[in-house]
């Protein structure tokens, strides 16, 4: 059964700690998707990569950073973990879509994350 | 960033009822995706449209994508408790590689 793990189901962090949130994938997928969702804000993407060692910016970035250093791989960084941040955070991943074909994503199953 | 909006944000209904739900945006997408979340889990995929017009069906949920691309429906038929969840539509725009999120309609139906 082909799926998304993330490495924590939850994670309890203290302020200023820095925070490594790991996604793996076993679809041989291009695409790899940070997002995190918050009670009426719903899913906000804050990193997204398209291959090995790249990557962009989402809508919300700041106070977060990415690696993606094999194709299977993608981590999400708090350099420094604020209350702020508690939320929780979902990977995903898909194919890349060359043409027009509306290759859907395949999440995880989340990551709880609580600073205090 | 390109918005959708979700309507309505919550809906209780008793089993058996019919129910629809919106997604609405003043952008043309590419493609739109419905996904069903259950609590403490990540989202799933239900469907993908991606022509102006389609209609797709997956046993008693219908998918319809507008005429322009701008918006889409999910209508229920028969509901059960087992549709309970939180339904999301997500769009991507021309030559994007990401999805764009709605903030989701919250489905409870009662037994």
């Amino acid at each position: 059964d082909v799926k998304v793990t993330q490495s924590s189901r939850y994670l309890v962090k203290r302020t200023g700690e820095k925070v490594f949130l790991e996604c793996v994938q076993d679809m041989d997928h291009e695409n790899m998707f940070w997002y995190r969702q918050d009670p009426g804000l719903g899913l906000r993407l804050i990193y997204f990569s398209y291959d090995v060692k790249m990557k962009e910016k989402g809508d919300i970035p700041e106070g977060y950073s990415v690696s993606r250093e094999k194709k299977e791989r993608f981590s999400l960084i708090l350099e420094s973990a604020s209350t702020n941040q508690t939320s929780m955070y979902l990977c995903a991943s898909s194919l890349r879509d060359r043409g027009r074909l509306g290759y859907g994503y395949t999440f995880g199953s989340g990551t709880r994350l609580t600073v205090v | 960033t390109q918005l959708l909006e979700q309507s309505p944000q919550f809906l209780s209904i008793q089993e058996g009822e019919n129910l629809t739900v919106y997604c609405n945006s003043s952008s043309v997408f590419s493609s739109l995706q419905w996904y069903r979340q259950e609590p403490g889990e990540g989202p799933v995929l239900l469907v993908t449209v991606v022509t102006g017009g389609e209609v797709k069906k997956l046993k008693r949920l219908t998918f319809q994508f507008g005429d322009a691309r701008k918006d889409s429906s999910l209508h229920i038929t028969a509901a059960q408790p087992g549709d309970t969840g939180l339904y999301l539509c997500g769009g991507t725009g021309a030559g994007s590689y990401q999805l764009t999120f709605g903030k989701g309609t919250k489905l409870s139906v009662i037994p």
